[in-house]
């Protein structure tokens, strides 16, 4: 069965500085791949999806992904993290049927 | 225009009682879907329609009833309802283009809470 796995429940970077964020898939097919973020108390919102093609994928507010086949991963990466980025970050794989199933999350906390 | 809305917002009520949430869809999609995130922010989706018909049931209780009166609209009813029904319902809409996977749109979700 297909599952997401993000192994960071909580990641503190200071603002400026990189960040990657960790998630790996397990899928029989092709995978359709998504990174979410949520802010407290917000919907979800896409930063950026992986369909084909290119395996670095760039999204909004600079954050990019790089999905590797081989590691069955889909990290996300922000060059330069702004206090503003604090917020709850979720990947997902697209499924059968077209659900998403998510991983359970990555809180990012920024400090200053 | 939202283009995927949710009513109420907030949703306070008492242990078993009956309550409905309502998702409508302004972009012309023809699948919609619900997603409950729990209080440890797991998402994870219960039921998915494809033009008013059914096309996933994630073995959610059978106090669930999710309703599609048109394809723009999918609600989501809830009877006897329980503590553990406490939690955050997504509604979120796609369009199937003959592609493998669909993008889907969230709703800005509604936060109910059993007491």
């Amino acid at each position: 069965a297909q599952s997401v796995t993000q192994p960071d429940i909580h990641i503190t970077v200071s603002e400026g500085a990189s960040l990657e964020l960790r998630c790996n898939y397990s899928y029989g097919a092709t995978p359709y791949l998504f990174w979410y973020v949520q802010s407290p108390g917000q919907g979800l919102q896409l930063l950026l999806k992986y369909f084909s093609g290119d395996t670095l994928v760039q999204g909004i507010k600079g954050f990019e992904a790089e999905f590797k086949r081989s590691q069955s991963s889909f990290n996300l990466r922000k060059p330069s993290v702004h206090w503003s980025d604090a917020a709850e970050y979720f990947c997902a794989v697209g499924a059968w049927g077209n659900k998403l199933v998510f991983g359970a999350g990555t809180i990012l906390r920024v400090k200053s | 225009d939202t283009a995927v809305s949710q009513t109420p917002k907030y949703l306070v009520t008492q242990m078993g009682n009956d309550k409905s949430i309502k998702c409508e869809q302004n972009l012309g999609h023809d699948t919609m879907y619900w997603y409950k995130q729990d209080s440890k922010k797991f998402l994870k989706i219960m039921f998915s329609y494809n033009n008013k018909e059914l096309i996933i049931n994630e073995t959610v209780p059978n106090r669930f009833s999710p309703k599609s009166p048109d394809k723009a609209h999918l609600n989501l009813h809830i009877n006897s309802l329980e503590l553990g029904d406490s939690a955050v319902y997504f509604c979120a809409s796609s369009q199937p283009d003959g592609s493998s996977y669909n993008e889907q749109f969230f709703g800005p979700g509604t936060r109910l809470t059993v007491l």
